[in-house]
């Protein structure tokens, strides 16, 4: 079962623009992890955030920004004031407590047009 | 801290012949290192899981003949594709994680893999 969803296949922006990622999850256990990766097109995995599900906190850091709501298993993502260099695909990604192992989502590709 | 590196970046090979993938952690023990595979446009899927000294998890539908890894230390662990065809062309995805801190994975950068 995909225990990842990322509903967006693509996003195109104009630079300036903000853009929301959503990501949706599904686990039985209680204690998780979630995960944002950025892929540029070189291939190798940027991490961004990591978040427990025990911190609800919502986070900000520059430009990025996530909302995680427990009450509704999201874990959305949201760049504001787009620019070139976000253009990427973007992973949404959970782990489990029991074994640790990464799900990915089945990404998000954004570009952000000049 | 916590750099992966993999080993080469990319390969290009002829069909049947075997292919070696390095995955190194070069400033932490890596007690766990998984390894992933992401067809083109595609998202990444896990492998195998393998912890020092153990034999690895494959998961389901991997072929453990075919894709064997081998953890001898804790700062190396190689995916030997074995008589390689076309379709396991592929982008080949290291992560390394440490006792203290299972829950978060550090990625190499990752080989490209292309089959002939």
């Amino acid at each position: 079962a995909q225990k990842v969803t990322q509903a967006q296949t693509e996003i195109s922006v104009v630079e300036k623009e903000d853009v929301t990622l959503d990501c949706v999850y599904e686990t039985r256990d209680t204690t998780y992890y979630l995960f944002w990766y950025k892929q540029p097109p070189s291939g190798e995995l940027v991490f961004l955030i990591r978040r427990n599900s025990f911190d609800e906190q919502n986070e900000i850091s520059g430009r990025y920004s996530w909302n995680f709501q427990k009450s509704t298993s999201s874990f959305n993502f949201t760049i504001t004031a787009s620019q070139v260099v976000d253009s990427a695909v973007y992973f949404c990604a959970l782990s489990e407590a029991t074994d640790y192992k990464l799900s990915f989502g089945a990404g998000t590709t954004v570009t952000v047009r000049a | 801290g916590a750099v992966v590196s993999q080993h080469p970046s990319w390969v290009i090979c002829k069909s049947g012949t075997s292919v070696k993938i390095e995955c190194r952690s070069l400033d932490f023990q890596a007690t766990t290192m998984f390894w992933y595979r992401q067809f083109p446009k595609q998202s990444l899927m896990l492998m195998a899981t393998s912890n020092e000294g153990s034999k690895a998890t494959y998961e389901q539908g991997v072929e453990k003949d075919k894709f064997l890894i081998n953890h001898a230390s804790l700062t190396l662990s190689t995916l030997t594709v074995t008589s390689a065809h076309p379709e396991d062309s592929s982008f080949y995805i290291c992560s390394g994680a440490t006792p203290s801190s299972t829950d978060t994975q550090y990625f190499g950068p990752g080989t490209r893999l292309t089959v002939l």
